[in-house]
């Protein structure tokens, strides 16, 4: 029974560099949510999708941050350039409706 | 607009101790907000442990329990007699109804039970 999948579990890029992080939700899933967290600003909202629209993108994370969910089983966030202070865990979820919502273990990434 | 705020960690218990991490919520957006508690493990990702969404009533799972308090505005968790095994970071959180895992999460209190 698969759950959220995130890949990779780790990244360690230079500052200016582009990453991309992946995530695959949960079969039948159709909202999907991208979350960043930091021991100072806990779980901040990054995007969140409903049925492969983009419903929200997170004001202050447009700048350098894209979502994309080009079907409805993958998803991606592109960090471009990144910076040191991009440097965090990076967590994907997904649901259906008020259903419980499947978190995946993590990205956690250091920008050097 | 929407906040949670929570004990800050790290809490450490022996085990056999009563817990309790506190959680108080501003839902300025949301008429009728529902209550999650979520735990992550170590090495695991984030899991739901009890919700709530209606004030007044008391959520419960593996020994954990919450009341969601409109008039204090408040979801604190408690547990009568933690374990080794409940060493996780909780979070406290808050969302409207159907919006599935759009939530406006608390900071996190990182709970340590000593053996």
């Amino acid at each position: 029974d698969a759950g959220v999948t995130q890949t990779p579990r780790h990244e360690v890029a230079e500052k200016g560099q582009t990453i991309i992080l992946k995530c695959e939700p949960v079969s039948g899933h159709n909202d999907l949510f991208w979350y960043r967290q930091t021991k100072i600003q806990g779980l901040e909202l990054l995007s969140y999708f409903r049925s492969k629209s983009l419903m929200e993108d997170g004001g202050a994370f447009k700048d350098r941050f894209k979502a994309e969910m080009l079907n409805s089983s993958f998803s991606t966030l592109k960090i471009q350039p990144t910076e040191p202070k991009d440097s965090a865990v990076y967590l994907c979820a997904s649901g259906r409706g008020n259903t419980e919502v499947f978190f995946g273990k993590g990205t956690r990434l250091t920008v050097v | 607009g929407d906040s949670v705020t929570q004990t800050e960690g790290p809490v450490t218990v022996s085990e056999s101790e009563s817990l309790i991490i506190n959680c108080t919520y501003s839902a300025t957006s949301i008429a009728y907000p529902n209550l999650f508690w979520y735990v992550r493990y170590p090495g695991e990702g984030l899991q739901l442990l009890l919700k709530v969404i209606t004030a007044g009533q008391k959520g419960s799972s593996r020994g954990f329990e919450a009341t969601y308090n409109k008039e204090t505005t408040s979801f604190h968790l408690q547990k009568a007699s933690v374990q080794e095994s409940d060493s996780a970071v909780y979070y406290c959180a808050l969302g409207a109804y159907n919006a599935g895992a759009k939530l406006t999460f608390g900071g996190g209190t990182r709970l340590t039970v000593r053996p």
